[in-house]
């Protein structure tokens, strides 16, 4: 079974406008870690943002927000006010705690974001 | 600030071919793993290290060798190039669980290797 999925290849939004990009995942560890990352054309991996299985509230960072639903097993990443600069492809991970595999992280096959003027 | 680097940044081999794709890391990080990026298929592991001379086999390790005798350093090794391991590499580091989950992985900037 996959350990994430994101079940967007592709996603369009229109400029200024808030958009929602899809994780779920698959573990039986009672800690784990959920992280999202950007990867634009130039083909770095750029860290978005953090939560933790135990984190009660959403986490924020700026104009990104990470809709948790534990009980859903589902880590959904949202954008507000899309830019341009957000056409990119996103990867949901998850980071395991396994004592005795050294955590390892799992990515999901990502979803291209296009941003529309 | 050099965070991850990788080396070289493009490649091409001939099939049957050995190479070895350098890794180093300044943060002090534990964690060290390498990563093959195909499309539509996400980031797959290939091996990672928790720590200088600990490493262990991801999901795609076959074809590849791996060792890390330094914190800083953690090359990854093609023995014998297929065309098959045509691909974009990542290398990443990040601190080990035992300082939080919350450690996310910091990455190279990537290689990209064709096998001819």
């Amino acid at each position: 079974a996959q350990k994430i999925t994101q079940t967007q290849p592709g996603m369009f939004v229109q400029e200024k406008e808030a958009v929602t990009l899809d994780c779920t995942y698959d573990t039986s560890d009672q800690s784990y870690g959920l992280f999202w990352y950007k990867q634009p054309s130039s083909g770095e991996m750029i860290f978005l943002i953090y939560q933790g299985s135990y984190d009660e509230q959403n986490a924020t960072e700026g104009r990104y927000s990470l809709n948790f639903q534990k009980a859903r097993k589902s880590a959904n990443l949202v954008i507000s006010a899309s830019q341009l600069g957000d056409s990119a492809m996103y990867f949901c991970a998850m980071r395991e705690g396994k004592e005795n595999t050294g955590n390892q992280f799992y990515f999901g096959t990502g979803t291209s974001l296009t941003v529309i003027p | 600030n050099a965070g991850v680097t990788q080396t070289p940044k493009f490649q091409v081999l001939k099939t049957g071919q050995s190479m070895t794709l350098q890794c180093a890391q300044d943060m002090n990080h534990e964690y060290m793993s390498w990563y093959r990026q195909d499309p539509g298929m996400g980031l797959r592991l290939i091996h990672y290290s928790v720590g200088a001379g600990i490493t262990d086999q991801g999901e795609v390790p076959n074809g590849y060798n791996v060792s890390r005798s330094t914190t800083e350093d953690f090359p990854l090794r093609l023995l014998s190039a297929a065309p098959s391991q045509t691909s974009v590499y990542f290398c990443a580091s990040s601190y080990s669980s035992t300082r939080g989950d919350n450690q996310p992985q910091h990455f190279g900037d990537g290689t990209r290797l064709s096998i001819l």
